[in-house]
């Protein structure tokens, strides 16, 4: 099946500062999803991006699909930001709507 | 409107229990899956319904574990003979008519003894 790595697995910063998280994935898919879980355990989603570009407020997301990786930004960081993101995958062969799921990463963001 | 539900928030049983999980999806989704998450690790997809489809039962880990679905409605996760490694917590998500963003629910978390 599938493989989905993410990166880094803990990541520390101060308020205001700018990150960069990657999801690396093994095979071709036709569904990719970032998902931020509050530290209450909450899952939000953040986009749906098999490929391209979007960008939310703060938050950006571009997938490179023939190259099998995503990258989601999160600039000026806050304390709410706080938490763990989660990439999740679908793919042609282990079925669009299964989502695979990396092992997340974690954010701490210090005032 | 109203989000994904789920009930108990908290469960705990003693090992060799029968225990029942709800999920109620948002109002007009077909699609409705179910995950579990272990401490500190991802999700793991569990099984999902759509519509009046057969549903993709191909990530529940033993015949203990069950699931059904009432039309497009609410869905019940049954695991049977609850062993200690089955405590997670678990996680239903629905997605509306053709459309893959998923919304989770706040999940049950299961502690078995």
């Amino acid at each position: 099946g599938i493989q989905v790595e993410q990166s880094p697995p803990d990541l520390i910063l101060q308020e205001g500062a700018n990150s960069t998280l990657r999801c690396n994935f093994s095979d071709s898919v036709n569904n990719l999803q970032w998902f931020h879980q509050n530290p209450w355990g909450q899952l939000i989603n953040l986009f749906y991006i098999p490929s391209g570009t979007k960008q939310n407020g703060r938050l950006s997301a571009t997938t490179v699909a023939t190259e099998r990786y995503s990258l989601l930004y999160i600039s000026s960081s806050q304390t709410t930001d706080s938490g763990v993101y989660f990439c999740a995958v679908g793919g042609f062969s282990g079925g669009y709507n299964k989502l695979i799921f990396g092992a997340g990463t974690r954010l701490a963001v210090h005032p | 409107g109203a989000g994904v539900s789920q009930s108990p928030s908290n469960k705990v049983t003693e090992k060799g229990k029968d225990v029942e999980l709800r999920c109620d999806p948002i109002s007009g989704h077909t699609a409705l899956y179910w995950y579990r998450q272990r401490l500190g690790q991802g999700l793991e997809f569990l099984i999902y319904f759509q519509g009046n489809s057969a549903p993709d039962k191909s990530g529940l880990p033993s015949d203990r574990f069950s699931a059904e679905r009432t039309g497009e409605s609410v869905s019940t996760l049954t695991i049977q003979r609850t062993q200690q490694e089955d405590s997670a917590v678990y996680l239903c998500a629905s997605s509306s008519p053709g459309r893959a963003t998923q919304y989770f629910g706040p999940g049950t978390r299961l502690l078995v003894l």
